[in-house]
């Protein structure tokens, strides 16, 4: 079965542009994940669906971000403006359930100019 | 809350010999555990998982790990370390009543050298 697809692999902005990344789960899996990695610090969470709800989004950092997974499938994420603190590696994964394993894919990596 | 911590941020040691990596997690309420690697270029890779149950977890390619309560603690640990091996391991731990999300540790790189 393919993985989690994220697209692109590397995005290179300057301030204040929007981007938009992708991510497609495994078929089938209903939970969808974002988390970041900023340089230096740890993964941390930003936001949680299942099937096309987000089950929780406490982790989004503000308003500049918005995700979407419009028929529960494939998720979006829009960073609109880009600042410079949004630089980092945004991954995706997916699960069946909440209480499964969830399987990563490989991330896309941000730079902001 | 929670929190994890990995106590050292690197960790080079020769092929073939023993290595621990160590995991420290602090929480009010029940958790799973988790160990992923990520190897240059990759995604995060699922290791090993402690859900319940015995606590020495065994995972892929030769790791396991040991839950202790009373130290709250999850170190990862292989016999003989290979070249491959090198790579960044990340613990994680999720709250068994939450929706599943993540909270991870800064990571351990293990450089292993010939």
């Amino acid at each position: 079965e393919a993985g989690v697809t994220q697209f692109p692999s590397h995005s290179v902005i300057e301030k204040g542009q929007t981007v938009t990344l992708r991510c497609d789960p495994i078929s089938g899996h209903d939970n969808l994940y974002w988390y970041r990695r900023v340089m230096g610090k740890e993964i941390k969470f930003l936001l949680h669906f299942v099937k096309e709800s987000k089950q929780d989004e406490s982790g989004m950092p503000n308003n500049r971000f918005l995700a979407e997974r419009t028929g529960g499938t494939y998720s979006t994420l829009k960073v609109q403006p880009a600042e410079l603190e949004d630089s980092g590696v945004y991954f995706c994964a997916s699960s069946q359930g909440m209480d499964q394993p969830q399987h990563f894919g490989d991330g896309t990596r941000l730079s902001i100019l | 809350a929670q929190s994890v911590t990995q106590l050292d941020s690197q960790v080079p040691v020769f092929e073939e010999a023993p290595v621990e990596l160590r995991c420290n997690y602090s929480s009010s309420v029940s958790v799973y555990l988790f160990w992923y690697v990520q190897y240059p270029n990759q995604g995060l890779q699922l290791l090993l998982k402690y859900l319940s149950g015995s606590t020495l977890v065994k995972g892929i390619n030769g790791f396991e790990a040991e839950f202790n309560k009373s130290q709250t603690s999850f170190h990862l640990r292989k016999p003989s370390v290979h070249i491959s091996d090198t790579a960044e391991y990340f613990c994680a731990v999720s709250p068994t009543s939450n929706t599943g999300k993540l909270i991870f540790g800064q990571g351990t790189t293990l450089q292993v050298k010939p």
